[in-house]
């Protein structure tokens, strides 16, 4: 058991590129959400999703896609990817009230 | 509009005494709250929670205290060992159609001196 594991670990793009980060948890959990955390700003939420084929905005989803094909995997994808956009990002699904967090991708645009 | 809000960016303690983390929020609606603790290079891991119901929760050597009236909350960690120094988040929900989405703290860092 596994529990929430992301891919990859450290990336780094420049301006303007895209790529996709994926987030798979072997908990069955419904719920899956992705975060950013920025220095001093604690953890925002980007995208979330309540279920296989279902996502939803957060508080910080412009930039950003998401998809949820699969019930284990959530995937967060950027498009064109802009300096603003470095951070570390976590993955978290939820059990009952608790969510539990991946280890986190961290993320340089230069 | 920061809805919760850590305002001690860290705290000091020496071994064996008595860590006190607080929080406070704004929003009204919040009706459940939780503390994760976070290492440097790993996700953040849940701690412990309390629900608007009650004002206080324990499991072990943390407790967290819930003050409706005045919107904060905190948590004690009694006795501090060298292993709680982290970072710690407050975050918290407004359950319902909330989703489970929550709200998190800026996060404060816990120094534990040996």
């Amino acid at each position: 058991n596994a529990g929430v594991t992301q891919t990859p670990k450290f990336r780094v793009l420049k301006t303007g590129q895209s790529m996709t980060l994926l987030c798979a948890q072997d908990m069955n959990h419904e719920y899956m959400y992705w975060y950013r955390q920025d220095p001093g700003m604690g953890l925002r939420l980007i995208h979330y999703s309540v279920g296989e084929g279902t996502t939803a905005k957060g508080e910080v989803p412009d930039g950003y896609n998401v998809s949820r094909l699969k019930k284990q995997n959530f995937l967060l994808g950027l498009e064109s990817a802009a300096p603003s956009q470095t951070s570390v990002y976590f993955c978290a699904s939820k059990l009952v009230e608790t969510q539990y967090f991946g280890p986190g991708t961290r993320l340089l645009v230069l | 509009d920061q809805q919760v809000k850590q305002n001690s960016p860290s705290l000091s303690v020496q071994e064996g005494r008595i860590s006190i983390l607080n929080c406070d929020y704004t929003n009204s609606m919040f009706d459940y709250f939780l503390w994760y603790k976070k290492y440097p290079a790993e996700g953040p891991t849940f701690l412990i929670s309390i629900s608007s119901i009650k004002d206080k929760n324990e499991d072990g050597r943390f407790t967290v205290f819930l003050n409706k009236s005045a919107k904060h909350l905190s948590l004690h960690i009694v006795p501090s060992q060298p292993g709680d120094s982290a970072v710690y988040f407050c975050a918290a929900s407004t359950g319902g159609t909330s989703y489970g989405k929550l709200t998190f703290g800026q996060g404060t860092i816990l120094t534990v001196h040996p």
